[in-house]
């Protein structure tokens, strides 16, 4: 049971434009969300995170939406660069649990910025 | 700051036998978790130790063990290795707040034949 969902394998995109991944969970008990970059041969790159309490969160080029009652987030990369083209997992978690350490990931989405 | 390390970072295996990961987290950190990824499930959590203590365990069967020391530093076994264990296995330090970012190692690529 696949409890986060990044429907899209890939997605190409120019170099300059808008890059939008999106992620789509089904646990309601969900209240902090991430996303993570990972390049080959590396380990994932933390990039952004959301808390249920907000529905946006910018830093630099990358600003995360979150639609609870959609239950669907999205990263947003602008202007996408070259050095984009990585691998992006949404993840998420439960902090009811205090310490609750355990990140749910979505399959992942392959980001490819064409120059 | 140095970041996390995973040791091997390749490691060849035959069906039956056994391997032991190993992962030191980031100076500081006191919660180290493993995951496992595979092209068709993806990142998938395996359990989460946090100071010796294991806080938090995913679905896998029992062949699937780990251990943290009083380093923080953790190690992670596998047991009667099966080919469906060849996976990137990645660990993550963090703080060990719930909203504290996990910070991954570059992995370890574990193949079974």
């Amino acid at each position: 049971d696949q409890q986060v969902k990044q429907n899209s394998p890939s997605l190409s995109v120019q170099e300059g434009r808008i890059s939008i991944l999106n992620c789509d969970y089904t646990n309601s008990m969900f209240d902090y969300f991430l996303w993570y970059k990972k390049y080959p041969a590396e380990g994932p790159t933390f990039l952004i995170s959301i808390s249920s309490i907000k529905d946006k969160n910018e830093d630099g080029r990358f600003t995360v939406f979150l639609n609870k009652s959609a239950k669907h987030l999205s990263l947003h990369i602008v202007p996408s660069q070259p050095g984009d083209s990585a691998v992006y997992f949404c993840a998420a978690t439960s902090t009811s649990n205090f310490g609750n350490e355990k990140l749910t990931f979505g399959t992942g989405t392959r980001l490819t910025i064409i120059p | 700051k140095a970041g996390v390390t995973q040791t091997p970072r390749y490691l060849i295996k035959t069906r039956g036998q056994q391997v032991t990961l190993s992962c030191s987290p980031i100076s500081g950190h006191r919660s180290v978790s493993w995951y496992q990824q595979t092209p068709g499930q993806g990142l998938q959590f395996l359990f989460e130790y946090f100071s010796e203590t294991q806080r938090n365990k995913g679905n896998f069967p029992g062949r699937f063990s780990g251990r943290q020391f009083s380093n923080s530093r953790s190690e992670m076994n596998v047991s009667t290795l099966e080919l469906g264990d060849s996976a990137l296995y990645l660990c993550a330090s963090s703080r060990g707040g719930a909203t504290d970012t996990q910070y991954f190692g570059p992995g370890t690529r574990l193949t079974v034949l």
